[in-house]
């Protein structure tokens, strides 16, 4: 199994800022992998990171609006850029092990 | 493309059966998952099955996957008031590096 910490676990952001996620796993993985549950929805997955290259972006997710970093194979962040109230979402971080795949416990972002 | 689709919402009594489906398109899924998403909390992996299985069962769940009609139900027995929570269907192609394809989510809703 993996234990994934993301931070913050919510926060509440003025439009126009960048906030930027945090996710730590206890072992070392190849990909991470960054989604999004907007209200009442279901998940939808933003990008792929992998260490040492750049992320793949799903359809209809660019890197300017949601840069992603992969400095090593434990940790990532994802920055949510120039944020409207749209952004308002829950942020979850996952990894694949040996086809089991875990996810952080999110991150509440509520932007006003 | 993927599409991942559940009926929105189920209540049952506590103590009886719940049976929680989920129909996909796509057959060339390897993994087929199943989370539960209680209120506020992250993703809590219950249990998946691989494409070649017809059955798993883990203490009160039991998975049946139809490959043919590419459908994937989760029974709870015995259900409990703690198990009203969202539950999510996903599915995976290692193909696909891994990523999954989530489902729209059943909302589970045990009254006494």
């Amino acid at each position: 199994s993996a234990v994934i910490s993301q931070k913050p676990s919510r926060d509440i952001c003025q439009r126009g800022t960048s906030l930027t996620i945090q996710c730590q796993v206890d072992s070392q993985v190849t990909m991470m992998f960054w989604y999004r549950q907007q209200p009442g929805q279901s998940l939808t997955l933003i990008a792929t990171a992998n260490q040492g290259s750049e992320a793949t972006y799903e359809s209809g997710f660019v890197i300017d609006k949601f840069p992603i970093s992969r400095p090593n194979l434990t940790f990532s962040t994802l920055t949510v850029s120039n944020m409207s109230p749209e952004d308002s979402s829950i942020y979850l971080c996952s990894v694949v092990i040996n086809t089991e795949a875990f996810f952080g416990q999110g991150t509440r972002l509520t932007v006003v | 493309g993927e599409d991942v689709e559940q009926s929105l919402f189920l209540s049952v009594r506590e103590g009886d059966s719940s049976v929680i489906n989920c129909t996909y398109t796509d057959s060339s899924s390897t993994y087929l998952y199943w989370y539960k998403q209680e209120p506020g909390a992250g993703l809590q992996l219950l249990t998946y099955i691989f494409s070649n299985m017809d059955m798993k069962q883990d203490q009160r769940l039991t998975v049946l996957l139809n490959k043919k009609d590419k459908h994937l139900s989760l029974r709870i027995a015995d259900t409990q008031t703690g198990d009203s929570a969202i539950y999510f269907c996903a599915e995976m192609h290692t193909g696909t590096a891994s990523k999954l394809t989530f489902g729209t989510g059943t909302r589970l809703q045990v009254t006494l």
